[in-house]
C-alpha cells in the first residue's frame, strides 16, 4: 500500500553510464515531482509533471531527461553520469488545485557514481 | 528562493513541547504555510499546513500570527523519534506552483 515508490532504493554506477530511476504512485495524484537532496543536504527541485506535461524545469543539465508516461509515472533518466550526480534522488506527488493533502515523497533513492 | 526564515538547529528535552519558530514576512494572501519533516535522509514527510487560523491534528499544532508574518510548530510532547530537520513552507496551492525547501530547523530531542 506504499502511496510513492521509487525504484531502485540505491544505485551505484561508473561515471560514463546511462541509468534510470522509477517513480509511481497510487494517490491518484496528478502532479508529480523530481527533486535532488545534495551531500549539503539541500533540497532542490529538478522537474516537474502535471497530467503528463512538464510544467517546471529548473537548471538541470540536458543529461537528465524525465518521462512521465501517464500520471501515476515519472521515470528520471540520466545520461553519461558523472561524480556531481552522486545525491539522493526523490519523487513526490501532490494533487493540484487543492491545499488539503500536500506533497508525498518517497523514500528516496541513493545514487553514487564512482 | 525559500520565503522562510528558520533557525538553523534546536534542542528539547523528550516529553517536553517543542516550539519551532518560522518568519514568512513576505506571505502573500494565498499562500499557505506547510510543515514538513525529514527524518535521517528519509523522504520529507508531511505534518501539517494552515492558511491563517490555528490548526491542529494528531501530529502537531499551528500556530499563525494574526498578521500571517509568522508561524510556530509545536510538538506537545517530544519523543526521541522527532529528531529530524523541520521545514517550514509557504506556497499556493491553487497552482502547480514548486514546493521550495529553505534549510529547515534540526531539532534535537535529547533523553
Amino acid at each position: 500500500d506504499t502511496a510513492v515508490s521509487q525504484t531502485p532504493k540505491y544505485l551505484v554506477t561508473q561515471m560514463g553510464n546511462d541509468k534510470s530511476i522509477k517513480c509511481e504512485q497510487n494517490l491518484g495524484h496528478d502532479t508529480m515531482y523530481w527533486y535532488k537532496q545534495d551531500s549539503k543536504k539541500f533540497l532542490k527541485i529538478m522537474f516537474s509533471y502535471n497530467n503528463k506535461e512538464l510544467i517546471i524545469n529548473e537548471t538541470v543539465p540536458n543529461r537528465f531527461s524525465p518521462k512521465s508516461p501517464d500520471k501515476a509515472h515519472l521515470n528520471l533518466h540520466i545520461n553519461s553520469l558523472e561524480l556531481g550526480d552522486s545525491a539522493v534522488y526523490f519523487c513526490a506527488s501532490s494533487l493540484s488545485g487543492t491545499a488539503r493533502y500536500g506533497y508525498t515523497f518517497g523514500s528516496g533513492t541513493r545514487l553514487t557514481v564512482v | 528562493d525559500a520565503k522562510t526564515t528558520q533557525p538553523p538547529s534546536m534542542d528539547c528535552a523528550e516529553g517536553r513541547a517543542a516550539n519551532l519558530p518560522c518568519n514568512h514576512s513576505t506571505i502573500s494572501g494565498n499562500e499557505y504555510v506547510y510543515w514538513y519533516r525529514q527524518i535521517h535522509s528519509q523522504g520529507p514527510q508531511y505534518i501539517i499546513h494552515g492558511l491563517k487560523n490555528n490548526e491542529t491534528n494528531e501530529m502537531a499544532s499551528l500556530i499563525i500570527t494574526e498578521d500571517r508574518k509568522s508561524s510556530t510548530l509545536i510538538l506537545p510532547h517530544a519523543t526521541l523519534r522527532d529528531t529530524a530537520v523541520y521545514y517550514c513552507i509557504v506556497r499556493d496551492p491553487s497552482n502547480t506552483g514548486k514546493l521550495i525547501f529553505g534549510q529547515g530547523t534540526t531539532l534535537q530531542v535529547k533523553p
